[in-house]
């Protein structure tokens, strides 16, 4: 089966500047996540989303970041205006439900902020 | 908060001798824990969780609920298996995962 997508694979933006990225999960998996990974760390959760509502976005900056998942099916995380501190690999993952589904990794979207 | 730590940012052993990469996490009731891996230019993937109790590679991980600890171990290391691995708990109540660190594997020839 395909994995997940995520497109751009590189995103390169000055500060103050606003950024889009794109996430395809596996087909028929309804829960999709947004992680940060910050160098030197492991991935942080964002936002997780169940079909097209949110489960939990606890940890996501809403004063700048926002996320959508119309139809349930793709997403889009955007950052508007984006800061020195979000250069980051941006990953998207998607599992069947929650509940102890395994969750699928996308390649991730690799953020740099000058 | 539901931690997980893992105390070695990078480790480097020879091929062909033992592997244990530690992962500590904070105490909360039932803990849920995994193991996952980055291959060089690869997507991050699960390697094993503790509740299936199977060996994936020839790595196993054993929860020790007195240590508060979920050490990953290979009895003998082979230059494949050199990559980020991360230690991630899952959080009771919620489908979200919490990440240690990760450490950096390395397996000389």
């Amino acid at each position: 089966e395909a994995g997940v997508a995520q497109s751009p694979r590189y995103k390169i933006i000055e500060k103050r500047q606003s950024v889009a990225f794109w996430c395809n999960p596996i087909s028929g998996h309804a829960t999709l996540y947004w992680y940060q990974q910050i160098l030197g760390q492991g991935p942080k959760l964002l936002i997780q989303f169940q079909n097209n509502g949110v489960v939990d976005d606890s940890q996501l900056p809403k004063d700048r970041f926002s996320a959508e998942r119309l139809k349930g099916v793709d997403s889009t995380l955007k950052i508007q205006p984006a800061k020195l501190e979000d250069s980051a690999v941006y990953l998207c993952a998607s599992s069947l439900g929650t509940g102890g589904w395994e969750q699928y990794f996308g390649p991730g979207t690799r953020l740099t902020v000058t | 908060a539901q931690r997980v730590t893992q105390p070695e940012k990078l480790l480097s052993v020879f091929k062909g001798a033992p592997v244990e990469l530690k992962c500590n996490y904070s105490y909360s009731g039932s803990p849920e824990l995994f193991w996952y891996v980055q291959y060089s230019r690869q997507r991050l993937q699960l390697l094993l969780r503790h509740i299936s109790r199977e060996s994936i590679k020839g790595f196993t991980a054993d929860l020790n609920k007195g240590e508060t600890s979920f050490h990953l171990k290979k009895p003998f290391a082979q230059e494949e298996d050199s990559a980020m691995y991360y230690c991630a708990r899952r959080i009771q109540g919620a489908q979200k995962l919490v990440f240690g660190q990760g450490t950096r594997l390395t397996i000389n020839p």
